[in-house]
C-alpha cells in the first residue's frame, strides 16, 4: 500500500507562511496528489490538487518535485482560522486505493 | 449546494448488535467511500464502491460489510458490533473515474460508540 508520511503536528503564528510536507514513496504513476483540511466535528474538505511542479489557488500552493515522492502544501499568511488537521491523499500504485496520511495538526497562535 | 448526508451524528450500540450506517449523496457521483477515523491513525478506508452493487475492499474491511443498491446511497454494516469498532465513521463521494483522483466530498461523520 502507498505509505504517506506527514509531521504529526506543527505550530505557527498569525501572518506566517506554513509549509507541510508529505512523503509518498509508492505513489501511482500518473496519480494526483490531493490535500484536505479538517476542522473538529466536520468531515475533511478539499484544498488543492496537483500532479507535478506547482499549483496555486486562492487558499494554498502545492509544490511537487520532479520525482513526485513528496509534496509540500504551502499556506501563505496563516490566520487563527487555519488551525486544523491537514491530510495528503495519494493513490496506491496498482490498486489506486485512496490512501490518506495520518494528518498534520496545525495550531496557529495569535 | 452539494451534499453528503449521514443518517446519524451520534450512535450508541451494544456489543453484538447489528449496526447500519447510511450515507446519501445528491451529486450523482459514481464513487462512494466509507472511512473510519481514530486519533493518531488518520482516515482509513474500509470499503468503496464505484457503481451500484459494486464494492471493493479498502485497508480495513474486516468486521464490516457494505451495500449499494441505489447510486445515491451507500450503507456500512457492522454485523456484530464490537468495542474496537468505536470510532468516527466518515462517508465520501466522488464523480466517476479513478477512486482516489477526484475531489472527495465528505459527510459530517457518525460517532459510533459500542458499549
Amino acid at each position: 500500500l502507498a505509505k504517506t508520511t506527514q509531521p504529526i503536528s506543527m505550530d505557527s503564528y498569525e501572518g506566517q507562511e506554513v509549509n507541510i510536507t508529505c512523503s509518498h514513496n509508492n505513489i501511482a504513476t500518473n496519480d494526483y496528489i490531493t490535500w484536505y483540511q479538517q476542522f473538529p466535528s466536520q468531515g475533511p474538505r478539499f484544498i488543492i490538487q496537483g500532479y507535478k511542479t506547482k499549483v496555486t489557488n486562492e487558499v494554498a500552493s502545492l509544490f511537487i518535485p520532479a520525482d513526485r515522492k513528496s509534496s509540500t502544501l504551502s499556506l501563505p499568511r496563516v490566520s487563527l482560522s487555519d488551525t486544523a488537521v491537514y491530510y495528503c491523499l495519494v493513490g496506491d500504485r496498482g490498486s489506486y486505493i485512496p490512501t490518506f496520511g495520518r494528518g498534520t495538526s496545525l495550531i496557529v497562535h495569535p | 449546494d452539494v451534499k453528503v448526508t449521514q443518517s446519524s451524528r451520534y450512535l450508541v450500540k451494544r456489543t453484538g448488535e447489528k449496526v447500519f450506517l447510511e450515507c446519501v449523496q445528491d451529486m450523482d457521483h459514481e464513487n462512494m467511500f466509507w472511512y473510519r477515523q481514530d486519533p493518531g491513525l488518520g482516515l482509513r478506508l474500509i470499503y468503496f464502491s464505484y457503481d451500484v452493487k459494486m464494492k471493493e475492499k479498502g485497508d480495513i474491511p474486516e468486521g464490516y460489510s457494505v451495500s449499494r443498491e441505489k447510486k445515491e446511497r451507500f450503507s456500512l454494516i457492522l454485523e456484530s458490533a464490537s468495542t474496537n469498532q468505536t470510532s468516527m465513521y466518515l462517508c465520501a463521494s466522488t464523480r466517476g473515474g479513478r477512486p482516489h483522483a477526484g475531489e472527495q466530498f465528505f459527510g459530517p461523520g457518525t460517532r459510533l460508540t459500542v458499549l
